[in-house]
């Protein structure tokens, strides 16, 4: 199956400062990814979705400012958390998809944990 | 978005088969039903789609009724390594992009 990688896996970083979480699909080529946040006990939640070579669309709610999204390439999105506080630690992953048919299925990473102290 | 609904957790026995059913009265008909499974501290892996009737791969099968409001994720005998939470996701038909928005999910608990 499609392979999609998430770097890095965890990652601690201190309050104000910026974090990069870049992720890959590594057997296809992603026409759309996606970028999904999730707290302790909870279920993800859709932040993102970036189509290569476009700006970002953000989910009502998700500061754009701060979760800057880059598509450069079908093959790596990069999410970067601007001047991270407490409150952005959390679990975040992304999700690729290949093609624009409905059918096609979205493939998770295995996630990033961010801790902002 | 089509809103889903699911049990919020079921218990099984290793060896028996579980089956989850999940509502999307409001599915359209452009939208795909998938399920994913997922561990703790993990991505989601997964499971299955179907867009109608039956379709079954070497993990599970996936029962759609042809008014497709509700579709059935059976898992068969199951066992330890089952323990995950299980979502329903239906494909927003409107979207092209395919965005797919989570419910809570059911955590299946398997004992032995």
């Amino acid at each position: 199956g499609a392979v999609v990688s998430q770097h890095p896996s965890r990652v601690i970083c201190k309050s104000g400062t910026s974090v990069k979480i870049e992720c890959r699909s590594l057997d296809f080529q992603a026409t759309t990814m996606f970028w999904y946040r999730q707290f302790p006990k909870q279920s993800l939640m859709l932040m993102a979705t970036s189509n290569e070579g476009s700006k970002a669309t953000y989910e009502q709610g998700v500061e754009k400012d701060k979760f800057l999204i880059n598509h450069a390439s079908l093959t790596l999105s990069t999410l970067t958390v601007t001047s991270a506080h407490p409150e952005d630690s959390s679990f975040y992953i992304c999700s690729a998809r290949a093609g624009t048919s409905l059918a096609e299925t979205q493939y998770f990473g295995p996630g990033t944990r961010l801790l902002v102290l | 978005l089509a809103k889903t609904t699911q049990p919020i957790s079921m218990d099984s026995y290793e060896g028996q088969e579980v089956n989850i059913t999940c509502s999307h009265n409001n599915i359209a008909t452009n939208d795909y039903i998938t399920w994913y499974q997922q561990f703790p501290s993990q991505g989601p892996r997964f499971i299955i789609q179907g867009y109608k009737t039956k379709v079954t791969n070497e993990v599970a099968s996936l029962f759609i009724p042809a008014d497709r409001k509700s579709s059935t994720l059976s898992l068969p005998r199951v066992s330890l390594s089952d323990t995950a939470v299980y979502y329903c996701l239906v494909g927003d038909g409107t979207d092209s992009w395919g965005k797919l928005q989570f419910g809570a999910g059911t955590q299946v608990v398997v004992t032995p």
